[in-house]
C-alpha cells in the first residue's frame, strides 16, 4: 500500500516554465488536496476535490490549476511559475463526508523558481 | 472560518526536559483536531486526533494532547523529550464534516543532547 505517492521530489524551473506536480492515492479516497509550506507560514490550502471531476479553490489558489478525472489522480499544474511560487508542496487524501477521517500526506515536492 | 494559533515558533530544550507546546483554535461550531510532526526533510506525519470523547488523547512517541473546549485549546505534551523529537509540530483544525484543514503557523522543536 503506497498512500500518497508525489513526483517529483525536487524541481528547479526557470519563471515563465510551466509544469505539472503529480499527486496519486491508492486508498480509494474522495478528498485529495494540495497544499504549500512556506516558513513561518505553515500550510496553505491551494486546491482541494471532492471526488472525480469535482474541484475548488482554496486559500491561495492564483496561479495554479487543478484537475482530477479519475478518484486517484489530483495533478497541480503551474502555467507560469514565478519566483513567489517557490516553496514545498504537499498533497493529502482522506475520505469525504466520513466521520472521523483523517489526512494523510504525501513526501513533498520541493520546488525553486529562479 | 476556523484559524489555529501556535504561539510557540521555536523552542529549544534539553533531553529528558518536558515538553508543552501550545495550540489555540477559533470556530465557533464543533472541531476535529490534529497535531501533525515534519522530521526533517519528510513529509507530516500524524501525531494525534481528537474527535470526541476523552479529551486527553494520547498518540505516537509518548506524545499526548489535552482539548480543552472552555479554552479553545489542545496543547501537546510529552513528559521526557529525546533528541530524535527534533522536528517541526503543527497543530491542525477542521469543522466537524468539512474535510478543509487548517494549520498554525509551526513550532520548530530543537533538542539539545
Amino acid at each position: 500500500n503506497a498512500g500518497v505517492t508525489q513526483t517529483p521530489k525536487f524541481q528547479v524551473l526557470k519563471t515563465g516554465q510551466s509544469m505539472t506536480l503529480q499527486c496519486a492515492q491508492d486508498m480509494n479516497h474522495e478528498y485529495m488536496s494540495w497544499y504549500r509550506q512556506d516558513p513561518g507560514m505553515g500550510l496553505r490550502l491551494i486546491h482541494y476535490s471532492v471526488g472525480a471531476g469535482i474541484t475548488d479553490q482554496g486559500e491561495v489558489p492564483n496561479g495554479y490549476n487543478v484537475s482530477r478525472s479519475t478518484t486517484e489522480d489530483f495533478p497541480l499544474r503551474l502555467l507560469s511559475a514565478a519566483p513567489s511560487q517557490t516553496s514545498v508542496y504537499f498533497c493529502a487524501s482522506s475520505y469525504y463526508e466520513t466521520p472521523n477521517t483523517e489526512a494523510f500526506f504525501g513526501q513533498g515536492t520541493r520546488l525553486t523558481v529562479v | 472560518a476556523q484559524s489555529v494559533s501556535q504561539h510557540n515558533h521555536h523552542v529549544i530544550l534539553s533531553e529528558a526536559a518536558s515538553l508543552e507546546l501550545g495550540c489555540n483554535y477559533s470556530y465557533g461550531g464543533t472541531v476535529n483536531l490534529f497535531w501533525y510532526v515534519q522530521y526533517p526533510g519528510q513529509h507530516l506525519q500524524l501525531l494525534l486526533k481528537y474527535f470526541s470523547g476523552d479529551p486527553l488523547v494520547k498518540g505516537i512517541k509518548g506524545f499526548e494532547a489535552e482539548f480543552i473546549k472552555s479554552k479553545f485549546s489542545f496543547n501537546l505534551r510529552k513528559p521526557s523529550v529525546q533528541w530524535s523529537d527534533t522536528a517541526e509540530y503543527f497543530c491542525a483544525v477542521n469543522a466537524r464534516g468539512n474535510e478543509k484543514l487548517t494549520f498554525g503557523t509551526g513550532t520548530r522543536l530543537t533538542i539539545i543532547p
